[in-house]
């Protein structure tokens, strides 16, 4: 238990539905991360939040929208998706240390298994 | 970011030490060297940091040369729920930007 859960675990959409990823951080953190890994690739950095602004778009395309209520929730919206967005997305939460600072000890949720179909 | 070099996989025994080896050449003077675990289907796991000479915590330990330019993860008696991926990251937590680069990693194999 790392002190970041992720819902749901596992999702099957069409490529016309619209579904959100939920994560969500105990650790008192102030900035949180969506990462996807597809298989026997690494992870990819998709965006960060930073005291709840975003603070990085990793050219991720459009289909994927974050949103950052708040500094202990992260969701990942997601429409019209293609077949090629099945993987497994991944939340972390680590401490902004200021400055534009983060701290390389990063905590990950157990992931989303997406299967787009 | 710092770009760092890992064997893609390893093999060992239960009970063995196993020590993996990284090298980033390019480290900055500012640069930290973080090791992560990660399962299959799981999220990294964060391991150990450290900047230089030794670093040890209830799971492993990590040497640093003076130089820097490598670092050894050391797993002390493995068992076989240590088969897993190491990553090792080298980066600053100052300028260096938000990205974890995770890279391939180091796909641990442990038998009986």
């Amino acid at each position: 238990e790392t002190g970041v859960t992720q819902t749901p675990r596992h999702l099957v959409m069409g490529m016309t539905n619209k579904k959100s990823l939920k994560c969500e951080q105990h650790l008192g953190h102030n900035a949180m991360y969506w990462y996807k890994q597809s298989a026997k690739k690494p992870l990819e950095l998709m965006f960060v939040y930073s005291l709840e602004e975003r603070v990085e778009n990793n050219s991720v395309p459009s289909r994927f929208s974050p949103e950052c209520p708040n500094s202990s929730h992260l969701f990942l919206h997601l429409h019209t998706l293609q077949p090629e967005d099945s993987a497994l997305y991944l939340c972390a939460s680590s401490q902004e240390l200021g400055g534009g600072r983060v701290s390389y000890e990063q905590y990950f949720g157990p992931g989303t298994r997406l299967t787009v179909t | 970011l710092a770009k760092t070099t890992q064997p893609i996989s390893m093999d060992s025994y239960e009970g063995q030490e196993v020590n993996i080896t990284c090298s980033h050449n390019n480290i900055a003077t500012n640069d930290y060297i973080t090791w992560y675990q990660q399962f299959p289907s799981q999220g990294p796991r964060f391991i150990i940091q450290g900047y230089k000479t030794k670093v040890t915590n209830e799971v492993a330990s990590l040497f640093i040369p003076a130089d820097r330019k490598s670092s050894t993860l050391s797993l002390p008696r493995v068992s076989l729920s240590d088969t897993a991926v190491y990553y090792c990251l080298v980066g600053a937590t100052s300028n260096s930007g938000y990205a974890l680069n995770f890279g391939k990693g180091t796909s641990l194999l442990v038998t009986p």
